[in-house]
């Protein structure tokens, strides 16, 4: 139950994509495609935004959007806007019912 | 609407214990999983534990195994934490949060409660 592997930060400006990795292993990220991705601000819960891997969730804004090869797992926000800056986590279920969150990256819009 | 609501935090001394609760409204609490899940300031979110619909099973992350116990009352529409011999580092915020049970994803969480461990 090691956590999953993430950059600890990334930029860009406003209108440009940032991508972030999730990195596992084949017991977790590699083993299902239960993979998601959660979204939270300063002091606020967690917000799912992408589920089984690329599955949007009501309300999430198209421009978010997630894929996975192999062990690592990937959330694309394009067209950035200043709302997004945010920490994002990586989750995925790792079997036996249990589950594993990745390490957190901080997106900043410059 | 959907709401989770998280009580029972606050100061307690290293070997302590202390119980969380997390009532819920707005679905059918009994047809879902339900876990925990913690963040200890300035830190990443960790997936304590989480316990079937009916309670018969629950799951825990390997570092907690024997301190901590969740169960839950469907008749109360409520989880619970029992956090047993705590320590300095289970000192976090602790969010229960509805296991979507076909998509393995927490849908919707509490705000959270904040536990310090302290002498």
């Amino acid at each position: 139950q090691s956590a999953l592997t993430q950059p600890r930060s990334v930029s860009a400006s406003p209108g440009q994509s940032v991508t972030i990795s999730c990195t596992g292993t084949s017991s977790d990220v590699g083993g299902y495609n239960y993979v998601s991705w959660y979204q939270q601000n300063p002091g606020k819960a967690p917000k799912l935004m992408i589920y089984d891997v690329s599955e949007r969730p009501s309300g999430v804004p198209d421009r978010f959007s997630g894929s996975k090869s192999g062990n690592t797992a990937s959330l694309t926000i394009s067209g950035l806007q200043a709302e997004d800056e945010a920490d994002y986590y990586c989750h995925s279920y790792a079997g036996s019912y249990t589950y594993v969150f990745g390490t957190g990256t901080k997106v900043t819009v410059l | 609407e959907v709401q989770l609501v998280e009580s029972g935090g606050g100061l307690v001394q290293p070997g302590g214990s202390l119980r969380l609760s997390c009532d819920v409204s707005g679905f059918s609490f009994r047809n879902y999983w339900m876990n925990w899940v913690r963040q200890a300031p300035g830190k990443g979110l960790e997936w304590v534990a989480n316990i079937k619909q009916d309670g018969s099973e629950k799951y825990y992350v390997d570092s907690l195994k024997g301190r901590f116990t969740i169960s839950r009352d469907n008749a109360k529409n409520s989880l619970y934490l029992q956090m047993n011999s705590l320590r300095a580092e289970d000192t976090a915020v602790y969010y229960c949060a509805r296991e979507n049970n076909w998509h393995r994803n927490l849908d919707f969480w509490g705000q959270g409660t904040l536990v310090t461990v302290s002498s």
